[in-house]
């Protein structure tokens, strides 16, 4: 079974605290997307990757970096976490293919900054 | 910029039809759906390509006009499976897979 993993489904932490979420896809898939899902806003991509040691900015990226070092892992870090940045967090991942690879996520990461 | 879904809810009986539309302000390359149960993570229902393929789900319908940039889904003799948050996800020139604020649709019996 396609399987998307998130490190961690609840993290609580403190303003000024660096976050590392964590995600592992074992498809071998070259895409790889962090979203931000807050209600009424729907999905809100962050950073994605289409390959390794490669990033692009999505739609909010301030705030927030990305580091993908191996084709399976992607990893999204909050440098300074602010309360701003309470949401839950989704990563996805997908094959490369022009008109969309179907996306498979993680079940999420619901962070809450205190 | 995110795509425009309607309606923001839909409330259904079983068996009744409801259509969810999705636009766009930009020249689109695909169209993709996805459903989110409560709890759970979005899972791909069907995508949808300029020039007319589809992929995806045997059971769910969907048109893309590429000239007006919609797309809408249709889902048909509703069942209880069916409640959830519909996404639309749309993809331009740049690649980047961009979602709408979905629509909420709950089936009761």
């Amino acid at each position: 079974d396609v399987k998307v993993t998130q490190s961690s489904r609840y993290l609580v932490k403190r303003t000024g605290e660096k976050v590392f979420l964590e995600c592992v896809q074992d498809m071998d898939h070259e895409n790889m997307f962090w979203y931000r899902q807050d209600p009424g806003l729907g999905l809100r991509l962050i950073y994605f990757s289409y390959d390794v040691k490669m990033k692009e900015k999505g739609d909010i990226p301030e705030g927030y970096s990305v580091s993908r070092e191996k084709k399976e892992r992607f990893s999204l870090i909050l440098e300074s976490a602010s309360t701003n940045q309470t949401s839950m967090y989704l990563c996805a991942s997908s094959l490369w293919e022009r008109g969309g690879g179907e996306l498979f996520f993680g079940e999420g990461s619901r962070l809450t900054v205190l | 910029q995110q795509p425009v879904q309607s309606p923001q809810a839909v409330i259904l009986r079983e068996g009744e039809d409801a259509v969810i539309n999705c636009s766009s302000s930009k020249a689109l390359y695909s169209v993709h759906w996805y459903r989110q149960k409560h709890g759970e993570a979005p899972v791909f229902l069907m995508i949808l390509l300029k020039g007319g393929e589809q992929k995806g789900h045997d059971k769910i319908s969907a048109s893309f006009n590429e000239k007006k940039q919609q797309s809408s889904l249709y889902l048909t003799a509703s069942q209880l499976s069916y409640s959830g948050t519909y996404f639309c996800g749309t993809e331009g020139r740049t690649d980047k897979l961009i979602f709408g604020t979905g629509t909420r649709l709950q089936v009761f019996p």
